[in-house]
């Protein structure tokens, strides 16, 4: 079945450095990307959609200059916490939208990335 | 725009016995539906869908779900829970026309934990 690789599963930083997360579709095409944050025993929130070439859509509340996000290639999104502060802390998990799939196929998630800025 | 509403937190329930979680949406515009299944520090695994058709729906793991659209009502069902159940529970729900690529809209999930 569909796998979505994202890497690293968890990274420690300093305040005030820039981590990338890295989300990969192994055996399929990923037109669409989305990124979530999980704060502890509460569901995902949406923070963007990304689609292979074009400038992600970030939704409301969401900070672009400090979660950037790329997808320049169909297989590859990345999101880059820049400047991280403690309160960036978090579990983001990506998931990815076959070409084709038009939104019946459920989507396929990463396995999560456990961030924790100190 | 959609919301969906995931009635109960947390269910405990012992091994062996059945276990229904609880989901309601709302939408204005025709959805798919689905159930995800997450384990501490993981992703989410899709544990089954509805598109169309057969308003029960099975999945993985001996789960089952029954889309009731007049009571815009999606629960998961499962007639005998193992230990290995034990896992947050998502309700999902995406606009099937397409709009906003397709987003997924997800429920606040439930907490399942089965005791021995």
């Amino acid at each position: 079945g569909a796998v979505v690789s994202q890497h690293p599963s968890w990274v420690i930083c300093k305040s005030g450095t820039s981590v990338k997360i890295e989300c990969r579709s192994l055996d399929f095409q990923a037109t669409t990307m989305f990124w979530y944050r999980q704060f502890p025993k509460q569901s995902l929130m949406l923070m963007a959609t990304s689609n292979e070439g074009s400038k992600a859509t970030y939704e409301q509340g969401v900070e672009k200059d400090k979660f950037l996000i790329n997808h320049a290639s169909l297989t590859l999104s990345t999101l880059t916490v820049t400047s991280a502060h403690p309160e960036d802390s978090s579990f983001y998990i990506c998931s990815a939208r076959a070409s084709l799939d038009r939104g019946r196929g459920g989507y396929t998630f990463g396995s999560g990335t456990r961030l924790t800025v100190v | 725009a959609q919301s969906v509403t995931q009635l109960d937190s947390q269910v405990p329930v012992f091994e062996e016995a059945p276990v229904e979680l609880r989901c309601n949406y709302s939408s204005s515009v025709s959805v798919y539906l689905f159930w995800y299944v997450q384990y501490p520090n993981q992703g989410l695994q899709l544990l089954l869908k509805y598109l169309s058709g057969s308003t029960l729906v099975k999945g993985i793991n001996g789960f089952e779900a029954e889309f009731n659209k007049s009571q815009t009502s999606f629960h998961l069902r499962k007639p005998s829970v193992h230990i290995s159940d034990t896992a947050e529970y998502f309700c999902a729900v995406s606009d099937m026309s397409g709009g906003s690529n397709y987003k997924l809209t997800f429920g606040k999930g439930t907490l399942l934990t089965v005791n021995p």
